[in-house]
């Protein structure tokens, strides 16, 4: 069945340290990936999607994803974090479900930042 | 231009009661959905529309009901709720073309509680 996996239920890093947020997929055909990030109390918002093409996407906010099609992964970077960047970070895989597009989203990893 | 709108943003309910959650958009968007998001379970489909006037099932649909009399609206009914419906509801929206993805507009979520 497919699935997608973010390994990490939280992380803890310091303002201006870099960032990976991991994500796997098990998906037989090469996926639609996305990267939402969702602040306290409020809807997603997509940062960055991959469909096709360059394998390194760049993202709003500074973001940026690597697909690994031999990993099976899709993990999220930023070089530099922002206090700001505090939010649950989703990665999810759209795929054709016979009728209609379907979005599996992965658990989620919770993101904070200290000072 | 509000994008998806949701409403109420907040309700508690006590168990066997009914209630209708609203989603609106205002993108002209052929494609609607109902999520639901639980702690360490990502979001889940309950149902979605590919149109007016039709509606289908998601991953999770039982105990709801939806109706898609308007284009841009889309309804999501609990005829008798339940202690496991508590739960924050996403609604999504996005366009209709299966030629090129189009990625999913969310909108802020409504935090229900059932007693």
């Amino acid at each position: 069945a497919q699935s997608v996996t973010q390994p990490d239920i939280h992380i803890t890093v310091s303002e201006g340290a870099s960032l990976e947020l991991r994500c796997n997929y098990s998906y037989g055909a090469t996926p639609y990936l996305f990267w939402y990030v969702q602040s306290p109390g409020q809807g997603l918002q997509l940062l960055l999607k991959y469909f096709s093409g360059d394998t390194l996407v760049q993202g709003i906010k500074g973001f940026e994803a690597e697909f690994k099609r031999s990993q099976s992964s899709f993990n999220l970077r930023k070089p530099s974090v922002h206090w700001s960047d505090a939010a649950e970070y989703f990665c999810a895989v759209d795929l054709w479900a016979g009728g209609y597009n379907k979005l599996i989203f992965g658990a989620g990893t919770r993101l904070a930042v200290h000072p | 231009n509000a994008g998806v709108t949701q409403t109420p943003k907040f309700r508690v309910l006590k168990t066997g009661q009914s209630m209708t959650l609203l989603c609106a958009q205002d993108m002209n968007h052929e494609y609607m959905y109902w999520y639901r998001q639980d702690p360490g379970m990502g979001l889940r489909l309950i149902h979605y529309s590919v149109g007016e006037g039709t509606t289908a099932k998601g991953e999770v649909p039982d105990g709801y009901n939806v109706s898609r009399l308007k284009k841009q609206n889309f309804l999501l009914g609990l005829e008798s709720a339940a202690p496991s419906q508590t739960s924050v509801y996403f609604c999504a929206s996005r366009e209709g073309s299966l030629a090129d993805y189009n990625e999913q507009f969310f909108g802020p979520g409504t935090r229900l509680t059932v007693l």
